[in-house]
């Protein structure tokens, strides 16, 4: 079993639709939960820590089911600038992140 | 204030040639990390440094990859005898510490080998 596994998409929603992406990690130790956002032909970019008890920032909502090892993120009334890659991040007590391959968002008008 | 950056932002070299990339990190943050990107893929481990500790080399796919953090801020990633299979974008990132902090990329160096 991979360490981060995501599901690559793309998902295809039009704008204002609501959108759910998951990820399960491997290592139960895992202590630190993260999504970041890459756009085409750029680096990643930090969009949100995940914490136990679930954080939203605005239309964004990420939650942490430690029981069944996944993390979710769900965007609300999705817009054109939402199109992205959505890596989903692992960090172990003792190592440094591991990246999800990516999750693929396309949002059409 | 100043975020990652990375020198050359593309870079062109035959194969067998040796590269030098660079990464400069964000001020305070006392961990560095390397990472390649090949078209499409996700990102794959190379090598992190964190303070003066022994750097985590275990990512590195070659001997031919080398890194080195000078004076615990701007880090070299060399490769020696550059083949084909090279050619991806090689991205940096730094953090405050190494458990439990986000990670701040570079733009990253693209690195083409014909």
């Amino acid at each position: 079993r991979k360490e981060v596994e995501q599901d690559p998409g793309p998902f295809n929603v039009p704008e204002g639709a609501t959108v759910a992406f998951n990820c399960t990690y491997s290592n139960s130790a895992s202590q630190s939960f993260f999504w970041y956002r890459q756009d085409c032909r750029k680096e990643p970019k930090l969009l949100m820590s995940v914490y136990s008890s679930g954080n939203e920032d605005g239309r964004f909502t990420a939650q942490l089911n430690r029981a069944s090892q996944y993390i979710s993120l769900l965007i609300r009334d999705s817009k054109l600038s939402d199109s992205a890659t959505y890596l989903c991040v692992v960090n172990t007590r003792y190592s440094t992140l591991t990246f999800g391959k990516g999750t693929m968002l396309l949002v059409s008008p | 204030g100043a975020g990652v950056s990375q020198s050359p932002s593309n870079k062109v070299t035959e194969k067998g040639k040796d590269v030098e990339l660079r990464c400069d990190p964000i001020s305070g943050h006392t961990a560095l990390y390397w990472y390649r990107q090949s078209l499409g893929q996700g990102l794959e481990f190379l090598i992190y440094f964190q303070g003066n500790s022994a750097p985590d080399k275990s990512g590195l796919p070659s001997d031919r990859f080398s890194a080195e953090r000078t004076g615990g801020s701007v880090s070299t990633l060399t490769i020696q005898r550059t083949q084909q299979e090279d050619s991806a974008v090689y991205l940096c990132a730094s953090s405050l510490g190494v458990t439990g902090y986000e990670q701040y990329f570079g733009p990253g160096t693209r690195l083409t080998v014909t």
